[in-house]
């Protein structure tokens, strides 16, 4: 079956610096990889998605690559800011039966 | 507007009872989900229904039965409730099935069984 696995449960790091998350995934590769944000007490929500056929997807602050070779996502936050404190979640569409399954996170804190 | 919205947000019940939990949409999405969040923050799709249709029941106890009266609502029904049950529950819609489409998630039911 397919796994995803977002290898670090927490990450620190100081205001300003870039932050870096990791998600792999077992078995067939997806066409589609989705990040997502999850605040204490609310549902995650949608931040960035990309297709297998892309190598990086920028927004802003963020961006997302995907190598289908590692069967890896890698999800870049520059120039961090405390607001940017949050759980990341990666998703990944699940074969042909049309749901999506998700990572157990990576909580992200950024310190002044 | 909320675009996803459940109720009640917080659920304190005993072991044996039923409960409910209601989900609405605005976004005019076609799909809708259960998630289940446990103590470990681990997100896992219980049902997903397409324009009313029970597409994907992920082994989940008959316990828990979802009903879709339209489009825009996915209510989660739960007999008999067990200790084990206590968790985050969240809805969410996206306007298509597959990977492609973005989910908007609710904020959350607590449901809380003691």
């Amino acid at each position: 079956s397919q796994k995803i696995e977002q290898n670090s449960e927490a990450l620190n790091i100081q205001e300003g610096k870039t932050a870096t998350l990791t998600c792999n995934y077992t078995n067939y590769s997806p066409a589609y990889l989705q990040w997502y944000r999850q605040d204490p007490g609310r549902g995650p929500v949608f931040l960035l998605l990309i297709r297998e056929n892309e190598k990086e997807k920028r927004k802003e602050r963020l961006k997302v690559t995907f190598d289908t070779t590692l069967k890896q996502s890698l999800f870049h936050i520059t120039a961090s800011q405390p607001a940017d404190s949050a759980t990341y979640l990666c998703a990944l569409e699940y074969s042909s039966a049309s749901k999506i399954i998700f990572g157990s996170g990576t909580r992200l804190s950024i310190r002044p | 507007d909320t675009a996803v919205s459940q109720t009640p947000k917080y659920l304190v019940t005993q072991m044996g009872n039923d409960k409910s939990i209601k989900c609405e949409q605005n976004l005019g999405h076609d799909t809708m989900y259960w998630y289940k969040q446990d103590s470990k923050k681990f997100l896992k799709i219980m049902f997903s229904y397409n324009n009313k249709e029970l597409i994907i029941n992920e082994t989940v106890p008959n316990r828990f039965s979802p009903k879709s009266p339209d489009k825009a609502h996915l209510n989660l029904h739960i007999n008999s409730l067990e200790l084990g049950d206590s968790a985050v529950y969240f809805c969410a819609s996206s306007q298509e099935m597959r990977g492609l489409s973005e989910q908007y998630f609710g904020p959350g039911t607590r449901l809380t069984v003691t």
